[in-house]
């Protein structure tokens, strides 16, 4: 069975840079989740999407950050302008059912902003 | 949701039993206890989940005391690539039907040969 897919897996930008990320979750997985995880420490929720609907955006910083998720499959979240602070490792999750507490992880994007 | 602590850091050597503790003193009723273990450059891969009592799978196993107010993860006869990132996460499954899970800091293991 294929897993989460990421892409791209590395990118370097300057800050106020536009970037975006993509992530194809396990095929029949409803639920999709992006993380942000700075190093050093546990990946944080951004966005969670069940289909093609959010239901939970509450750490999304909204100013910078969009997230969508069309047709309730691939998903695309998109930083603009990037801050520093944004250096971190993006990771695209997907789960089977929700209530189960049981994700699957793509191996994630990382992103680096100069 | 329940805030868990869990130690920095823990040394080992191949060959023996690791045990985890995490402590979560405000465990709500509807939470569920589950473990991701995180290698490098890879996103965490989940390992256990329990909700009392005793769980055990193929990786390891999970004790959750009747309390419930704290849980170990023990991972029998260790090697050198179980040296990973192992955190505990409590969630309440059921609320706004979601899978809501807060990642700590977590606990690096470190297995010497």
């Amino acid at each position: 069975e294929a897993g989460v897919a990421q892409s791209p897996r590395y990118k370097i930008i300057e800050k106020r840079q536009s970037v975006a990320f993509w992530c194809n979750p396990i095929s029949g997985h409803a639920t999709l989740y992006w993380y942000q995880q700075i190093l050093g420490q546990g990946p944080k929720l951004l966005i969670q999407f069940q289909n093609n609907g959010v239901v939970d955006d509450s750490q999304l910083p909204k100013d910078r950050f969009s997230a969508e998720r069309l047709k309730g499959v691939d998903s695309t979240l998109k930083i603009q302008p990037a801050k520093l602070e944004d250096s971190a490792v993006y990771l695209c999750a997907s789960s089977l059912v929700v209530g189960t507490g049981e994700l699957f992880f793509g191996e994630g994007s990382r992103l680096t902003v100069l | 949701l329940a805030k868990t602590t869990q130690p920095i850091s823990m040394d080992s050597y191949e060959g023996q039993e690791v045990n985890i503790t995490c402590s979560h003193n405000n465990i709500a009723t509807n939470d569920y206890i589950t473990w991701y273990q995180q290698f490098p450059s890879q996103g965490p891969r989940f390992i256990i989940q329990g909700y009392k009592t005793k769980v055990t799978n193929e990786v390891a196993s999970l004790f959750i005391p009747a309390d419930r107010k704290s849980s170990t993860l023990s991972l029998p006869r260790v090697s050198l690539s179980d040296t990973a990132v192992y955190y505990c996460l409590v969630g309440d499954s059921l609320s706004y039907n979601t899978d809501k899970l807060i990642f700590g800091t977590g606990t690096r293991l470190q297995v010497f040969p």
